[in-house]
């Protein structure tokens, strides 16, 4: 069973450009999950999507936006990029997210803006 | 406050030596789940072990196993007999029944480095 992919791995950016990052999950699962890992501030939720619906949302501001097509594959989107998005962007899926479901997650998109 | 606290920034484990990293959690939510992932240097999480706030035991998967102390708020993880390929990142991460769907609260890891 394929496990979640990401693409691209790799991204380098400029401040101010936008960038799109997508995300496919086990065959099966339904809810997505991004989040954002620096060295900072750590490993940050994002957002959660299930059924092509956000179901939660992280502190982030609105320049970070995603959304769930109805293969359940999902992509995520930066807006006018700032020096401090960059980080390595890990998304994870599951069946469904309630109860002792887990989290698998992909090898993840490391972005650098400059 | 800080909901998930992992009080140790790095780690030694001599090779085949048994190893605990600790994890304490902060929550009201009478029903959570508590997870146990691995970060090798190439990014990618890796699921190790589950334990949910009503299990009366102890979770286990293969050579990790979870301490899982309630009252006390812990949730230490065990490795035996470490290995070299256990060199990594560690992270624990809890999900709160109260916020509906999936996420997870991370703490901010243990780097455990193996010597051969």
């Amino acid at each position: 069973k394929a496990g979640v992919t990401q693409t691209p791995r790799y991204l380098i950016k400029t401040r101010g450009q936008q960038v799109t990052l997508s995300c496919s999950p086990i065959s099966g699962h339904r809810s997505v999950s991004w989040y954002q890992q620096t060295p900072g501030q750590g490993l940050q939720f994002l957002f959660e999507y299930f059924s092509e619906t956000q179901r939660n949302k992280g502190n982030f501001p609105g320049r970070f936006s995603g959304r769930q097509f109805s293969n359940s594959r999902s992509e995520m989107n930066v807006s006018t990029l700032e020096l401090g998005d960059s980080a390595l962007y890990l998304c994870a899926s599951s069946r469904s997210g309630t109860g002792t479901d887990t989290q698998y997650f992909g090898p993840g998109t490391r972005l650098t803006v400059l | 406050a800080q909901k998930i606290t992992q009080t140790q920034p790095g780690m030694f484990v001599q090779e085949k030596e048994a190893v605990t990293l600790d994890c304490t959690y902060d929550t009201s939510d009478p029903s959570y789940g508590l997870f146990w992932y691995k970060q090798p240097s190439s990014g990618e999480m890796i699921f190790l072990i589950y334990q949910g706030s009503y299990d009366q035991q102890n979770a286990t998967e293969g050579r990790y196993s979870l301490n899982f102390q309630k009252a006390r708020k812990s949730a230490n993880l065990v490795i035996s007999a470490s290995q070299l390929g256990d060199s990594a990142m560690y992270f624990c991460a809890m999900r709160e029944r109260r916020n509906a769907g999936n996420m997870l609260t991370f703490g901010g890891g243990t780097r455990l480095m193996v010597k051969p």
